[in-house]
């Protein structure tokens, strides 16, 4: 089945800094590509998506990126700012067999200091 | 709108005992998953309903069990609790039949603890 590798599992830095979050994944069949983040207590809620007929995605302070010949994916986050601090999941989907699942990496916890 | 509404929030039960966990999905979904997640790990597969009909299953014993009901609402049944199925469990709907590449979204999950 999918394999999906987090790195790193924990990650700080100094507000106004820029974040990086990287993940590589094992099956060539997964084609699309979404991050969570995960505040405590709460339920992972999607900030950003990317399938895999593109190669970036941005959305004001979030990017995406996707290496489909090396199965690596990153999220950058810029002017990171306290109200960043959570933890944050990549996953691939994957079709089997006429359902779709989605596999996680174990996360990162992203603390931004002021 | 609303999104994905879960209940129980919280619950503590026995080993041994049976738990029941309710979803409702975003109006107008029709698919419903369920994922379990223990703490400090990412979120693992457990089922899939679209349609009322299960349509995929994680590595989960067969404790576990779910269905889905004609509003699309769910219910994932847990028997013969263990000590591990301590977890927050997820539910995530979609708005589009089982395919790679549906956005899903999450509720805010019912924190099981057992005991």
């Amino acid at each position: 089945g999918e394999n999906v590798e987090q790195h790193p599992s924990t990650l700080s830095v100094q507000e106004g800094d820029s974040a990086v979050i990287k993940c590589t994944y094992s099956d060539s069949a997964s084609n699309y590509f979404p991050w969570y983040k995960q505040e405590l207590g709460k339920g992972p809620q999607l900030i950003i998506d990317i399938r895999s007929n593109v190669g970036e995605k941005k959305d004001q302070r979030i990017a995406v990126t996707l290496n489909k010949t090396a199965k690596h994916f990153s999220l950058h986050i810029t002017e990171t700012q306290p109200e960043d601090s959570a933890v944050y999941f990549c996953a691939a989907s994957i079709i089997l067999s006429g359902y779709s699942t989605l596999t996680f990496g174990k996360g990162t916890m992203l603390l931004v200091s002021p | 709108d609303a999104g994905v509404t879960q209940s129980p929030t919280h619950l503590i039960k026995t080993r041994g005992q049976h738990v029941t966990l309710r979803c409702s999905p975003i109006s107008g979904h029709k698919s419903v998953s369920w994922y379990q997640q223990v703490l400090g790990q990412g979120p693992q597969f457990i089922f899939q309903y679209y349609e009322k009909e299960e349509r995929g299953r994680g590595n989960f014993p067969d404790r576990f069990s779910a269905r889905q009901f004609p509003n699309y609402s769910s219910e994932l049944n847990v028997n013969a609790l263990l000590l591990g199925d301590s977890a927050l469990y997820l539910c995530a709907s979609s708005p589009d039949p089982p395919r790679a590449g549906n956005t899903i979204y999450f509720g805010e999950g019912s924190w099981l603890t057992v005991v």
